[in-house]
Order: C-alpha cells, then structure tokens, then sequence
C-alpha cells in the first residue's frame, strides 16, 4: 500500500512536495506521474529521482525509507494536477499505484 | 515514437463480458524488455493497475481482479487484449492501455493510449 495525501496547496513561485509513504518504499523505484484533467497519465520522475527528457528541472524526487517524495520548485499554474507514486513489487509481481495527491495552485 | 489506442464497446451489461484491445503503433510489440499493461480509473477516482503481459506470453494479475481477467497478445496484429468477465457497475471506469518498460528489472509505464470509457448497465 503507497499512501499520498489527498491534497496539497500552494502559491505560484513556491515549493509544492508530495510524499508517497509506504513500507520500506525506499528499497524499491518510486515511479510518479502527473495527470490532468481528461489526460492520460505522463511520467515526470522515474527511478526516485530521475526526469524524463522535457520535464522542467523543477521536479524532483527523492527515496529513501518509508517515504518518497516529490518536489515541484516554483510552482506554476500549469503544475495544477494529480500526481500519483508507483512501484513494482519484484516479490508478488504486482504494480502498485498510490491513492494520488491533487496539486491545488492557489 | 511508440502510440498505444484502445478500442472496444463502451457500453457493456452487467454481468456479461468486457473485451478491449490495445493497438500498439511505431514499435513492435515484440521488443523486449517491455510488459504490456492495462491500468482503469473510476471517475473521480485514482489510478488502478489490472495487469500485464509479456511477449513470451507470461501474465501478471491484479489479485483483486485475478479470477475475472485474461489478458492476451496478437503479435501478428501488433495488438494486446484484455477480457474481464461477470462485469458489475463496479468496473465502469476509464481503461487505459500502457507500455511498461523492464529494461532495469522494473516497471515503468513510459508510453500510455488516451483512455476508453466504459460503462457498465444493468
């Protein structure tokens, strides 16, 4: 089970970070994407920290522990979608998707 | 640049079968290291993985949706299938196909198709 919170807010220009919590996380590849509205879902850090050719060195992330986390340096209105965490479990052969976070531009 | 689109009925009754296919374009469906994946979301809901396939033929199932789901390959077609049966309105939702890519002995979905709508009536 990977665990986001449902929501964060923040300003235009700031630091937004989106954690995904689970058991040992940081001994797997933490996976995120980002979608908006009526999109599909496109992947903007992969391997815990790196980005995908065309994704703003804004984002970021890291693992480690029972946290990842996603950070998004000076956030801009276009930002403004749901993020989602995703790891493979080598053990059970399973994909399994965090619960997703909102990401509100205030 | 490889383009995945799904296709199938977007009606489906309660109860009955729901067949979609994934049509894969600018790559074959053949290469290695990549597991062929179909993942739904509910409306206003989060993102779902229902399973894979490889090229050898090898599946992995979601254990909730195990004993409902086949996914199957055509690689004459370039094109991978998913059948879940004894729908309920529980499966209506967004269906997405998606590449994942195993080249570090992992799972990353790197190319998706833009979604199928399904609706499950009674």
């Amino acid at each position: 089970v990977l665990t986001q919170p449902p929501s964060v807010s923040v300003a235009p220009g700031k630091t937004a970070t989106v954690t995904c919590g689970g058991n040992n996380v940081g001994s797997k590849s933490m996976h995120w994407y980002q979608q908006k509205p009526g999109q599909a879902p496109v992947v903007v850090i992969y391997y815990d920290s790196e980005r995908p050719s065309g994704i703003p060195e804004r984002f970021s992330g890291a693992n480690s522990g029972n946290t990842a986390t996603l950070t998004i340096s000076r956030v801009e209105a276009g930002d403004e979608a749901d993020y989602y965490c995703q790891v493979w479990d080598s053990m059970s052969d399973q994909v399994t998707f965090g619960g997703g976070t909102k990401l509100t531009v205030l | 640049q490889v383009q995945l689109l799904e296709s199938g009925p977007g009606l489906v009754k309660s109860s009955q079968t729901l067949s979609l296919t994934c049509t894969v374009s600018g790559g074959s469906i053949s290469s290695g290291y990549h597991y062929w994946s179909w993942i739904r979301q509910p409306a206003g809901k989060g993102l779902e993985w229902v399973g894979r396939i490889y090229i050898g033929g090898s599946t992995n199932y979601n254990p909730s949706l195990k004993t409902r789901v086949t996914i199957s390959v055509d690689t004459s077609k370039n094109q991978f299938s998913l059948e879940m049966n004894s729908v309920t309105a529980a499966d209506t939702a967004v269906y997405f196909c998606a590449r994942g890519n195993a080249m570090r002995g992992d799972c990353l979905f790197d190319s998706w198709g833009q979604g199928h709508l399904v609706t499950v009536s009674s």
